[in-house]
């Protein structure tokens, strides 16, 4: 039952190196998502993909780049990194354009940006 | 005003309490609702859609005012297992899923 898998857990960082998150689900889902959670805040969306090859800019898309590869798998990239984007970022998928249907998550990418 | 609106608490009750959460959101056409539920450092978890009638799983009831534009959540007889942050999510839908979460309201229940 993998679901959504993310990785890497944890990471850290330097200021300007650049690094991808990677995001692969399982469930044959259309709709992928990546946000980022910071204390106080909440979940924020920084890029979406409604269905394989588009993507859209979400709530916080500066300083990210993404790739929807293949149905399965989005990935996240941090170009040149900074502190401002230390955060925990989840990547979420659901089905697209049905009623209540809902988004699953992985468990986390935990970066630091020294 | 915020799309999405929560207290962010914390609730502390003690066990076996009933609890109530309210979530307000602005957008009048907003078509699907939940609650998820976060443990501390985890991700997010699907507790329960939302439905216009109103639905039960357990010891947890949902339930949807549009007119007032509001959700609810209530909690039977809490458990210490309940204590966590409990994030109200609207979405439009329609091509994909806009999707908002509320910041959460944070829930203790005490022994």
């Amino acid at each position: 039952n993998a679901g959504v898998t993310q990785t890497p857990k944890f990471q850290v960082l330097k200021t300007g190196q650049s690094m991808t998150l990677q995001c692969a689900q399982d469930m044959n889902h259309n709709s992928m998502y990546w946000y980022r959670q910071d204390p106080g805040m909440g979940l924020r969306l920084i890029y979406y993909s409604a269905s394989e090859g588009t993507t859209d800019k979400g709530e916080v898309p500066n300083g990210y780049n993404v790739s929807r590869l293949n149905k399965r798998e989005f990935s996240l990239r941090l170009e040149s990194a900074a502190p401002s984007q230390t955060s925990v970022y989840f990547c979420a998928s659901s089905d697209r354009g049905q009623r209540n249907q809902p988004q699953h998550f992985g468990d986390g990418t935990r970066l630091s940006i020294l | 005003r915020k799309e999405v609106e929560q207290d962010p608490g914390p609730f502390n009750v003690p066990e076996g309490a009933t609890v109530a959460f309210n979530c307000t959101y602005s957008n009048s056409a907003s078509q699907s609702f939940f609650w998820y539920r976060q443990d501390c450092r985890k991700e997010p978890k699907l507790l329960m859609s939302v439905y216009s009638s109103g639905n039960e799983d357990g010891r947890f009831t949902a339930q949807l005012n549009r007119a007032s534009q509001y959700i609810s959540l209530l909690i039977r007889d809490s458990k210490l297992s309940d204590s966590a942050t409990y994030l109200c999510v609207v979405s439009l839908t329609g091509g994909y899923q806009k999707v908002t979460f509320g910041t959460g309201t944070k829930l203790q229940v005490i022994p």
